[in-house]
């Protein structure tokens, strides 16, 4: 079964730029989720989606970031622009049934 | 509010040395807890889950953890450790909220260093 796909690996890009990141999650998994994890902490929730539906964007720093999830499948997560505090790994991890999370490589993001 | 405490962020053994890695939560509700581990370069997989029954769960590697609810802990353990365990450990809960829908909530995680 192949896992949850995320890309780029890695992205280094100017404060005020803007970045995007891509997940591909494992295929029939309804639930996707994205994650921030910054260095020395454990992952925290930016946003889950229920199929194509936000079911909690409650720790989404909405007037930078957004996110989409069209057809119900692929996600992309938005930074725009970016500052130097969004320096982290950004996890995107999937689940059947909204208990058990599968997590993808992530993207490194480093903010310069 | 729902969080997860780890108590040890960096924790250095020697290989057969025994190991526990504690977890603490605080959430009212049910709660399913979880293991996670990340080896240096990998992406986070699961180590072992509880969801019900049996408070003591077996996970893979050897690994174990036992849930106390009147402690609100979930440990891990391994009695015997080994250079391959090298890696950074996250306790995880996953708490029901308003609106019917799961949420994951991580500890700051555990460095462990197996020194051969």
């Amino acid at each position: 079964e192949a896992g949850v796909a995320q890309s780029p690996r890695y992205k280094i890009i100017e404060k005020r730029q803007s970045v995007a990141f891509w997940c591909n999650p494992i295929s029939g998994h309804a639930t996707l989720y994205w994650y921030q994890q910054i260095l020395g902490q454990g992952p925290k929730l930016l946003i889950q989606f229920q199929n194509n539906g936000v079911v909690d964007d409650s720790q989404l720093p909405k007037d930078r970031f957004s996110a989409e999830r069209l057809k119900g499948v692929d996600s992309t997560l938005k930074i725009q622009p970016a500052k130097l505090e969004d320096s982290a790994v950004y996890l995107c991890a999937s689940s059947p049934t909204g208990f058990e999370q599968f997590f993808g490589p992530g993207t490194r993001l480093t903010v310069l | 509010a729902q969080s997860v405490s780890q108590h040890n962020h960096h924790v250095i053994l020697s290989e057969a040395a025994s190991l526990e890695l504690g977890c603490n939560y605080s959430y009212g509700g049910t709660v399913n807890l979880f293991w996670y581990v990340q080896y240096p370069g990998q992406h986070l997989q699961l180590l072992l889950k509880y969801f019900s029954g049996d408070p003591l769960v077996k996970g893979i590697k050897g690994f174990e953890a036992e849930f106390i609810k009147s402690k609100f802990s979930f440990n891990l353990r391994k009695p015997s450790v080994q250079w391959s365990d090298t890696a950074e450990y996250f306790c995880a809960v996953n708490a029901r909220f308003s609106g019917g829908y799961n949420k994951l909530i991580f500890g700051a995680g555990t460095r462990l260093a197996v020194h051969p």
